[in-house]
């Protein structure tokens, strides 16, 4: 069955210092890529996705997200972390006709340092 | 503004009783979702509509049931069947209702679900 792992639960950052979120998903098929953020009790936000063509995707708030299809990961990137970026990172990933549709990973929380 | 609305935003629920959880739309979208959200477990899916008077089971149906006899509403019960039903549970939709796969989703702030 697909699947999609994200290593880290919880990373902690200082405000100002890089970060980087992992995903990885199991399926072989080129699927379509998404990264979500949700702030505390409230629901989700689409930060960005991937389909097809250049493998580095720009979203919103700062932040991009490669795709590597040889390694099946779709990392989420910033350059400088704020502290409003503290909220849980959801990967999620849809395979067309094979399945489930689309799985979301199980998330990684982000903390940040004053 | 267009969005998706869900209400009650807390609910409890005594032992052996049903609930429904409402999810509104107002983006026009023709596939709506449900999700149930767990700590440390991500989303699941519960349920999904790409059309109306149509749904699919998700991962997790089993004590819950749904309708969708208008395309704005997709209402989500929580059935006495439903063992373990104390969750945060998050509504969807997307734009269209072809390959849901390539489709973002748009969220409610979701309903938090307790029991008594």
């Amino acid at each position: 069955a697909q699947s999609v792992t994200q290593p880290d639960i919880h990373i902690t950052v200082s405000e100002g210092a890089s970060l980087e979120l992992r995903c990885n998903y199991s399926y072989g098929a080129t699927p379509y890529l998404f990264w979500y953020v949700q702030s505390p009790g409230q629901g989700l936000q689409l930060l960005l996705k991937y389909f097809s063509g250049d493998t580095l995707v720009q979203g919103i708030k700062g932040f991009e997200a490669e795709f590597k299809r040889s390694q099946s990961s779709f990392n989420l990137r910033k350059p400088s972390v704020h502290w409003s970026d503290a909220a849980e990172y959801f990967c999620a990933v849809g395979w067309h006709n094979y399945g489930q549709n689309f799985v979301f990973g199980p998330g990684t929380r982000l903390s940040v340092l004053p | 503004d267009g969005g998706i609305t869900q209400s009650p935003k807390y609910l409890f629920r005594k032992e052996g009783q049903n609930v429904t959880l409402s999810c509104e739309q107002n983006l026009n979208h023709d596939a709506m979702y449900w999700y149930r959200q767990d700590p440390g477990q991500g989303l699941r899916l519960i349920y999904y509509s790409q059309i109306v008077n149509d749904f699919q089971k998700g991962d997790i149906a089993e004590g819950y049931s749904v309708s969708r006899e208008k395309k704005e509403s997709f209402p989500l019960t929580v059935t006495s069947a439903q063992k373990n039903p104390t969750a945060f549970y998050l509504c969807a939709s997307s734009i269209d209702d072809r390959d849901i796969s390539n489709q973002p989703q748009h969220f409610g702030d979701g309903t938090r679900l307790s029991i008594l």
